[in-house]
């Protein structure tokens, strides 16, 4: 198993600029989500989908956007990139939700100009 | 109330010796409560996880002690190595919600 796999794993943007950063799990895991990742802020909950089809808001959602149309993948899409949104993004799964253990993948190092 | 407390931000110790980090949270409904270890450029990766029904869980070198009336919980790396120098990070989670609240992380090191 590859486990949970990120692309790319750099990335720089321009302000205003629109990308996907990808995310996919070969674990056949219900439970994905999206973290970033900020110096002394740890890793704050941006969207998490407990199921293909099934999407919610985590503590940091506004400027991002996700979709679950398999099982296996959950990409995670910035409209507009803004300067605040320079992180680095992981990518999690899990069999089911809380008290299950969560897989991280290697993470996207993004900056926005 | 949904914050995790973590201290402290870093830690040097020596080979050998007893590294503890703490974390507190307000949240009496949280019910599940993970520490991961991450490397540079690395993902975090599950360490050892407690649920409040227990005081403390071992496991090789690595122990939670869980304090439910202080609504602290601590992890104790026994006989630190200089493999185990990384950023720590403890979670708390409440149970059917699929969120996970982490604390800012301590970085742990450890001299050779």
């Amino acid at each position: 198993n590859a486990g949970v796999t990120q692309t790319p794993k750099f990335q720089v943007l321009k302000t205003g600029q629109s990308m996907t950063l990808q995310c996919a799990q070969d674990m056949n895991h219900e439970y994905m989500s999206w973290y970033r990742q900020d110096p002394g802020m740890g890793l704050r909950l941006i969207h998490y989908s407990v199921g293909a089809g099934i999407t919610d808001q985590g503590e940091v959602p506004n400027g991002y956007n996700v979709s679950r149309s398999t099982t296996e993948d959950f990409p995670l899409r910035l409209l507009s990139a803004a300067p605040s949104q320079t992180s680095v993004y992981f990518c999690a799964s899990s069999r089911q939700g809380n008290t299950d253990t969560q897989y991280f993948g290697p993470g996207t190092r993004l900056t926005v100009l | 109330q949904q914050q995790v407390k973590q201290s402290p931000q870093s830690l040097i110790v020596q080979k050998g010796g007893i590294s503890i980090i703490n974390c507190a949270y307000e949240n009496t409904a949280f019910d599940y409560f993970p520490w991961y270890q991450q490397f540079p450029g690395k993902g975090p990766a599950l360490l050892i996880a407690i649920r409040p029904d227990v005081s403390e869980k071992k496991e090789g070198r690595f122990t939670i002690s869980f304090n439910k009336s202080a609504k602290q919980f601590s992890l104790h790396i026994m006989d630190s190595q200089p493999g185990d120098s990384a950023t720590y990070f403890c979670a708390a989670s409440i149970r059917g919600t699929y969120k996970y609240i982490f604390g800012t992380g301590t970085r742990l090191k450890v001299l050779a």
